[in-house]
């Protein structure tokens, strides 16, 4: 399995402001995932970015909003534009893995807090 | 459509008992299926998955689930609960040869075992 590592693994934020936060593999990896999940709560799918094309967001999140960079198969960045105290949530990125890319595997997560 | 219902949000269960997670599916092809667990303040964790095969399938920390195709359930267990056991647990549904192969998500049961 992949050993997901993400930055910052938590920060507080003023509304108006964004934040990056970074995703990184320690092997390469062709499909990564952004999600959110409000805390005790289940997942949501933002967004997912190959290295080489244009992130495919889902239904609800635009990309000027979570503008996210792949450039190379070991890394990621989601960036949270414009905040909102709404925006407070966690968020992690996944890669799958397995012989048939069949699993998905989490990085430890950024828990956002925006006042 | 797609789907996962985890009917409990919560489960008790007292140390040294057998535990159970349900977790039913609809998909309209063959079913990936998933089990995750999130410590608090952590990050998702793979715990075992179904692709084929045995319908008993075992996982980390001592951890199985039976796939049984004619309930279209997906059942977490354990035979001795251990208060560690204690998190959130994640069903996940994925159709493989569909058109949308995306995890699937259940709403999460929190599992608290009492000492």
């Amino acid at each position: 399995s992949a050993v997901i590592s993400q930055k910052p693994s938590r920060d507080i934020c003023q509304r108006g402001t964004s934040l990056t936060i970074q995703c990184q593999v320690d092997s390469q990896v062709t499909m990564m995932f952004w999600y959110r999940q409000q805390p005790g709560q289940s997942l949501t799918l933002i967004a997912t970015a190959n290295q080489g094309s244009e992130a495919t967001y889902e239904s609800g999140f635009v990309i000027d909003k979570f503008p996210i960079s792949r450039p190379n198969l070991t890394f990621s960045t989601l960036t949270v534009s414009n905040m909102s105290p709404e925006d407070s949530s966690i968020y992690l990125c996944s890669v799958e893995s397995g012989r048939d890319q069949e699993t998905q595997y989490f990085g430890p997560g950024t828990r956002l807090l925006v006042l | 459509a797609q789907s996962v219902a985890q009917p409990e949000d919560q489960v008790n269960v007292a140390e040294g008992n057998p535990l159970t997670v349900k977790c039913t599916y609809s998909v309209s092809g063959n079913p990936y299926l998933f089990w995750y667990v999130q410590y608090p303040n952590r990050g998702l964790q793979f715990l075992l998955k179904y692709i084929t095969g045995d319908n008993l399938v075992k996982g980390s920390y001592g951890f199985e689930a039976e796939f049984n195709k004619s309930q279209t359930s997906f059942h977490l267990k354990k035979p001795s609960a251990l208060v560690s056991d204690s998190a959130l647990y994640f069903c996940a549904v994925r159709d493989m040869w569909g058109s949308n192969y995306q995890l699937i998500w259940g709403a999460g049961t929190k599992l608290i075992i009492k000492p």
